[in-house]
């Protein structure tokens, strides 16, 4: 998980409640995601951003919001938490180093909401 | 939207067994990425491939992008107990729209 960082590492929410999760990397790298993992459904993204300033919807988006504030940070927003978004949430981030790729993930942000 | 079919979903092996598991996209991706999670981890890149019919090695591992590019394989040689984790596919379109997506998981337990 070298180079991405995410915040908090648990969290548990009421019904209705708000929070942001932070993920930041050092490396320089232009794409950053969003995915959460639930059992038996793999990674199933959120949003990702290709770059600074640009954000996209993924297979998976309502519910959230997301923030690039820069090359660094990616946020992810739950305005209002709902049960059915109980899930691991994790970050990462790609570069394309000439033809090569460098991708790394976060360790994950353990969310439940009650 | 894309999908990708990723299977076997468990396999149960004898140490020192060959395993082999492979993906299928109803969508063409320039590239194909193989991923391997432990438990509380988050997932760590094994091998990526970058061009139709390529083959790669790292290790133990060896991948494969289809020639269709709909497409790919990873095989693992000589199974160890350390190779027990959940397996992913992705497909990526990178420098296009940057979209990863990722199969739904191949779990690998190792019979003592």
């Amino acid at each position: 998980n070298a180079g991405v960082t995410q915040t908090p590492k648990f969290q548990v929410l009421k019904t209705g409640q708000s929070m942001t999760l932070q993920c930041a990397q050092d490396m320089n790298h232009n794409s950053m995601y969003w995915y959460r993992q639930d059992p038996g459904m793999g990674l199933r993204l959120i949003y990702y951003s290709a770059s600074e300033g640009t954000t996209d919807k993924g297979e998976v988006p309502n519910g959230y919001n997301v923030s690039r504030l820069n090359k660094r940070e990616f946020s992810l927003r739950l305005e209002s938490a709902a049960p059915s978004q109980t899930s691991v949430y994790f970050c990462a981030s790609i570069q394309d180093r000439g033809g090569l790729y460098e991708q790394y993930f976060g360790p994950g942000t353990r969310l439940t909401v009650t | 939207g894309q999908q990708l079919n990723q299977s076997p979903q468990s396999m149960f092996i004898q140490e020192g067994e060959d395993v082999s598991m492979n993906c299928t996209s109803s969508s063409i991706f320039n590239t194909w990425l193989w991923y391997k999670q432990e438990p509380g981890e988050g997932p760590v890149l094994l091998i990526a491939l970058y061009k139709a019919g390529e083959l790669t090695s790292n290790g133990r591992l060896t991948a494969q992008f289809g020639i269709t590019r709909k497409d790919s394989f990873l095989n693992i040689s000589a199974s160890i107990p350390s190779d027990v984790g959940i397996y992913f596919c992705a497909g990526l379109h990178m420098n296009r729209d940057d979209k990863i997506i990722f199969g739904k998981g191949t779990r690998l337990h190792i019979l003592p």
